[in-house]
């Protein structure tokens, strides 16, 4: 398809298994970004990708988190021993290359992740 | 840590109406500021982006302004439509982070 393209569109699983999300960005789009929104939370920036290179990682909530970028293409975004306060939609997104961030950003619908 | 405010968090307009979007953020030291428009159940849509150096941007009936040394930026919407009804979101970029506002809900009556 055209847009970008998150899977699944739903997770269900209970607290302690590992669960991976993944996001296909348009074609040619060299940063990637991945993002959580929470209801208590508001929007919270995760990290992005520049090529399969990620130049700031502080943004993961815990060393449980991590994000690849292979190819770049496809990025995967991995929470080990989730938890409950976990559960949230995690939006990825995808720009043309951005220096300074400052490239409009086209949004995927979202992983809505639910930790029982 | 860069703390951004959008202000009101909801508002309801009828069809026709002028409005003004309002964010605030603590720390002016930002590469730009992005407006981004959110329907329910879907991701973002980029409305507007404002480079630090420049004060605004307009695209269609929107029209976005920033000040930095007030650490300020408007979002204005001429003629409202009930198709603007969304939650509006404005970020700001120091570095290689983005911090989000906590939005304002947009209701347009028709």
């Amino acid at each position: 398809g055209a847009g970008v393209s998150q899977s699944p569109s739903n997770k269900v699983t209970e607290k302690g298994k590992d669960v991976e999300l993944r996001c296909d960005p348009i074609s040619g789009h060299t940063a990637l970004y991945w993002y959580r929104q929470s209801l208590g939370q508001g929007l919270e920036f995760l990290i992005y990708f520049q090529g399969n290179s990620a130049p700031d990682k502080s943004g993961l909530p815990s060393d449980r988190f991590s994000a690849e970028r292979t190819g770049g293409s496809v990025s995967t975004l991995t929470i080990q021993r989730t938890q409950q306060e976990d559960s949230a939609v995690y939006l990825c997104a995808s720009s043309r290359m951005a220096t300074g961030l400052n490239q409009p950003q086209h949004f995927g619908d979202g992983t809505r992740l639910s930790i029982l | 840590k860069q703390e951004v405010t959008q202000i009101p968090a909801a508002l309801s307009v009828p069809e026709g109406e002028n409005l003004v979007l309002n964010c605030s953020f603590t720390d002016s030291a930002i590469y730009n500021l992005q407006w981004f428009r959110q329907d329910p159940g879907k991701g973002l849509t980029s409305l507007l982006l404002i480079q630090s150096s420049q004060r605004e941007q307009t695209s269609g009936r929107l029209n976005a302004s920033l000040d930095k040394s007030s650490g300020r930026s408007t979002l204005y919407i001429a003629a409202s439509q009930p198709g603007d009804s969304a939650t509006y979101l404005c970020a700001v970029t120091p570095s290689n982070q983005f911090y989000f506002g906590t939005g304002t809900s947009l209701t347009v009556i028709p």
